[in-house]
């Protein structure tokens, strides 16, 4: 079984729909994050948390919002989706010392907004 | 401010010869560095890590790189490229003192085409 799933895998939604992205760890991390993934830009952070009480955002945090449900979960919500942010989202997990270590990511989703 | 340029977009190879993907980064401080992979439709997969130990850093499938200070570069290589390796490769590099908001900063990523 995949440490860090992500569901949906796929979505195509239309402009002005609220939309969720959900993930899920079974590593026991402490540390979430998501990233957007655009053609020419690598991946970019969008938030992240160290722990269910602490949200921070990332550098392309604009549109979007997240919660913490709990140590294993971190959803990504866009509450008005538009055009651009059609892209392939990523959430990943890393431990207590972030980043020095590496991260763990799942496996994606795409995001089409029409 | 660190940053990280992965200084080809598209790399093609032929089975069998070597490969070099090249990164340098700029950081102020002394910064870890990783290599990932992401093969189609896949998320991304750790290939080797720097984290101020040895200089020459061995990774998975046969791939290792080599930090160098002096010239901020970070490239990776294998000797000899198999049709598997065919993916999208991204240098990464991550700066900042243990507990503190260390974050990751991705190069824009090189694909590496291996032709048979």
């Amino acid at each position: 079984d995949a440490d860090v799933t992500q569901t949906p895998r796929n979505r195509i939604t239309k402009t002005g729909k609220r939309i969720m992205l959900e993930c899920s760890q079974t590593k026991g991390h402490d540390r979430m994050y998501w990233y957007r993934q655009d053609p020419g830009l690598g991946l970019r952070l969008i938030y992240y948390s160290f722990d269910v009480k602490d949200i921070n955002k990332g550098e392309i945090s604009d549109g979007y919002s997240v919660s913490r449900q709990a140590q294993a979960k971190f959803s990504l919500s866009l509450e008005s989706a538009i055009p651009n942010q059609t892209a392939l989202y990523f959430c990943a997990t890393s431990d207590s010392w972030g980043s020095r270590y590496e991260q763990y990511f799942g496996p994606g989703t795409r995001l089409t907004v029409t | 401010a660190q940053s990280v340029t992965q200084l080809d977009s598209h790399v093609s190879v032929s089975e069998g010869t070597p490969v070099l993907l090249r990164c340098n980064y700029s950081s102020s401080y002394s910064p870890s560095l990783f290599w990932y992979v992401q093969h189609p439709n896949k998320g991304l997969q750790l290939l080797l890590k720097y984290t101020s130990a040895a200089t020459l850093v061995k990774g998975i499938n046969g791939f290792e790189a080599e930090f160098k200070k002096s010239e901020t570069s970070f490239h990776l290589t294998k000797p000899s490229a198999h049709m598997s390796d065919a993916a999208e490769y991204f240098c990464v590099v991550s700066v900042g003192s243990s507990g503190s908001a260390r974050q990751l900063t991705f190069g824009s990523g090189t694909q590496l085409t291996v032709l048979p």
